[in-house]
């Protein structure tokens, strides 16, 4: 158990549709990274929110959007959804905002049906 | 941006030889280089970790080596065993950008 935790563990919706993605950081971290796993894509960073402020922008489609709250959990919000944005959606976390080590959730599985 | 390319991307052994994983990156700003382990369907776990001003880390049965140099990392896992069997990930960071970009994954099995 690495101490981050996501909800939901699963999620089946249809295209079009909208859904939130949620994250607690470990206890004491104040970065919190998004990644999308695929299989044709392997892992993607999408984006990281360091103590609330958005840090850094991957490959995130305009379609989703992310923030971080003062309680430090985080959201990823992914709307219009299409069958290509099934996948594995994992948030990680680290102390601070720099080259360290990031600890894994066990992800959220996203359907689109 | 960063580029970690990784080799090769499916590994078969006997329990007790020896795996080697290489990585190769592109930027040479890169400074701090995970391995991470994924069995199936859940999370990835690190495993190990190295940083540009190391050129060699040991875990008892697991090894980084990194040749600054050429850019490129490598992970030995020694005496394998069926646990082993995972997929795994290298990954480079630069310490001022903060994502983690990772190579494509090795699928290990280890075979009895």
């Amino acid at each position: 158990d690495s101490g981050v935790t996501q909800t939901p563990k699963h999620l089946i919706t249809a295209t079009g549709q909208r859904v939130t993605l949620r994250c607690s950081p470990r206890s004491g971290d104040l970065s919190v990274y998004w990644y999308q796993q695929s299989l044709d894509q392997g892992l993607q960073f999408l984006i990281q929110y360091y103590n609330g402020e958005e840090r850094a922008k991957g490959n995130i489609l305009e379609r989703f959007s992310a923030q971080q709250f003062p309680d430090l959990h985080s959201e990823l919000n992914l709307s219009s959804l299409e069958l290509g944005d099934s996948a594995l959606y994992f948030c990680a976390s680290s102390v601070g905002g720099g080259a360290e080590t990031q600890y894994f959730g066990p992800g959220t599985r996203l359907l689109v049906l | 941006g960063e580029n970690v390319e990784q080799h090769p991307s499916t590994l078969s052994v006997q329990e007790g030889d020896s795996a080697v994983i290489k990585c190769t990156y592109s930027d040479s700003a890169s400074n701090y280089f995970p391995w991470y382990k994924q069995e199936l369907g859940k999370r990835p776990q690190l495993i190990i970790d190295i940083r540009s001003n190391v050129g060699e880390k040991k875990d008892q049965r697991i090894a980084v080596t990194l040749n600054k140099t050429a850019k490129h990392f490598s992970l030995h896992i020694t005496e394998t065993q069926p646990e082993d069997s995972a997929v795994y990930f290298c990954a480079a960071q630069k310490g001022g950008g903060n994502k983690l970009t990772f190579g494509t994954g090795t699928q290990l099995k280890v075979e009895l």
